[in-house]
């Protein structure tokens, strides 16, 4: 079964306070890792796929790791505006092709 | 308009109660989807379908049941709701060769007394 846990549950940072969102992972064969955002009240939103250990993406103040154990969204000077619940998933192989998600990491961004 | 929405946005409805959900899509998309999210569990899949004539269930489809009236359009239903199927509930889609990124709707808070 399909595993994914993110840490830590919440995060609050002051404006231009770098750190970084991990998700562990557990599953047999992966054919991506998915990062998402989720904005309060809104459906989340898509943000990055990565497919194998060492690929990172980046995306203004976000970038995306992965190793074969874990990921990482690291996120560089963040903005009030980065404020939001950053969630993960992973996809196994097989026909049913389901995403597994997290539970997600509410990061709190102060001005 | 957004690309997928989904009605009513928020419904409280009484123990035994019929309940459907409706999410419409203008992406053109093949493929959608039914999730509900609760605190702490974060999302999971309760139906998907790949196509107006392919439905497959989820990981927790017991209580639920779904119809694909449309390429653009997917129901949820609840036949008989219960207090543990109080959560949000969102729709979402994609494309077959941009599977990987799901779009979702704005979800639908339900509440079950």
């Amino acid at each position: 079964e399909d595993q994914v846990t993110q840490s830590p549950e919440a995060l609050r940072l002051q404006e231009g306070e770098s750190s970084s969102l991990n998700c562990s992972y557990t599953v047999s064969g992966l054919r991506g890792l998915f990062w998402y955002r989720q904005d309060p009240g809104k459906g989340p939103e898509f943000l990055f796929t990565l497919y194998s250990a060492g690929e990172e993406k980046e995306k203004e103040r976000l970038k995306a790791t992965l190793t074969k154990k874990e990921s990482f969204l690291h996120i560089t000077a963040p903005k009030p505006e980065d404020s939001a619940t950053y969630l993960c998933a992973v996809r196994g192989p097989g026909s049913a092709r389901q995403l597994t998600f997290g539970s997600g990491t509410q990061l709190t961004v102060l001005p | 308009d957004a690309d997928v929405t989904q009605t009513p946005r928020n419904r409280i409805t009484k123990t035994g109660k019929r309940i459907m959900l409706e999410c419409s899509q203008t992406k053109g998309h093949d493929r959608m989807y039914w999730y509900r999210q609760d605190p702490g569990l974060g999302l999971r899949l309760i139906y998907y379908s790949f196509d107006v004539k392919d439905i497959n269930k989820g990981e927790i489809s017991d209580g639920y049941s779904v119809s694909r009236q449309a390429q653009a359009k997917f129901s949820l239903s609840l036949e008989s709701a219960i207090p543990n199927q109080t959560a949000l509930y969102f729709c979402a889609t994609s494309d077959f060769y941009g599977d990987n990124e799901q779009f979702f709707g704005p979800g639908t808070r339900l509440t079950v007394l």
